[in-house]
């Protein structure tokens, strides 16, 4: 299976909204609820930040979001804030023990 | 609090091996699934190979088949990857991470330990 398409960099102003798209196929992204997104500060362990498409854990805000459309994914950041300035990858299970993993998104904060 | 630590990598020639390990702490180690998931320079990640809580179920991405074993020793919280018949495409940095449940997302990783195959 082929990585998940993310954008390779957004960017937005604090307070902003900025969204990341991840694209797949009916084999993974459209074929199951189970995208989970992943924020990655370079050097430090990537953190769960959605998963089942739009669920978030207890310790992450309601600025996150996601959604899902068809074989694409979104990550939504509203009220962009300095600390969300990271790398940003999806991933979806993609049937048996297979997982696809988008090709992170750097989002920066101006 | 979780915590997942790797270490065992470095730099190595082709054809050579290479053991990796994952210390895990702050969770219930001997009922979890895990992975073993890379990233190459410049590229998306990709899962490497899964063990079962118990280890009796594994699975093993097609590009480390054969090269590649998982194991683990839940007496001791420890997660290992054993790498031989290393190849240059295999550069990369390694973490493990913890399956919440079978289809789940991964709620836990490491850090990373970098792997770089080169003469």
């Amino acid at each position: 299976q082929s990585a998940l398409t993310q954008p390779r960099s957004v960017s937005g102003s604090p307070g902003q909204s900025v969204t990341i798209s991840c694209t797949g196929t009916s084999s993974d992204v459209g074929g199951y609820n189970y995208v989970s997104w992943y924020q990655h500060h370079p050097g430090k362990a990537p953190k769960l930040i959605i998963y089942d498409v739009s669920r978030r854990p207890s310790d992450i805000p309601d600025r996150f979001s996601g959604s899902k459309s068809g074989n694409t994914a979104s990550l939504t950041i509203s009220g962009l804030q300095a600390e969300d300035e990271a790398d940003y990858f999806c991933c979806s299970y993609g049937g048996s023990y297979n997982y696809v993993f988008g090709t992170e998104t750097r989002v920066t904060v101006l | 609090q979780v915590h997942l630590v790797e270490s065992g990598g470095g730099v190595v020639q082709p054809g050579r091996s290479l053991r990796l390990s994952c210390a895990a702490s702050g969770f219930s180690f001997g009922t979890s699934g895990m992975y073993w998931v890379r990233q190459a320079p410049g590229e998306g990640l990709q899962w490497v190979a899964f063990t079962s809580y118990d280890g009796t179920n594994k699975a093993y991405a097609d590009s480390v088949k054969g090269r590649f074993t998982i194991s683990r020793d839940n007496s001791k919280d420890t997660l290992y990857l054993q790498m031989n018949s290393l190849k240059p495409d295999d550069t990369a940095t390694y973490y493990c991470a913890k399956l919440t449940v079978f289809r789940g997302p991964f709620d836990y990783w490491g850090q990373g330990t970098l792997v770089s195959v080169s003469s």
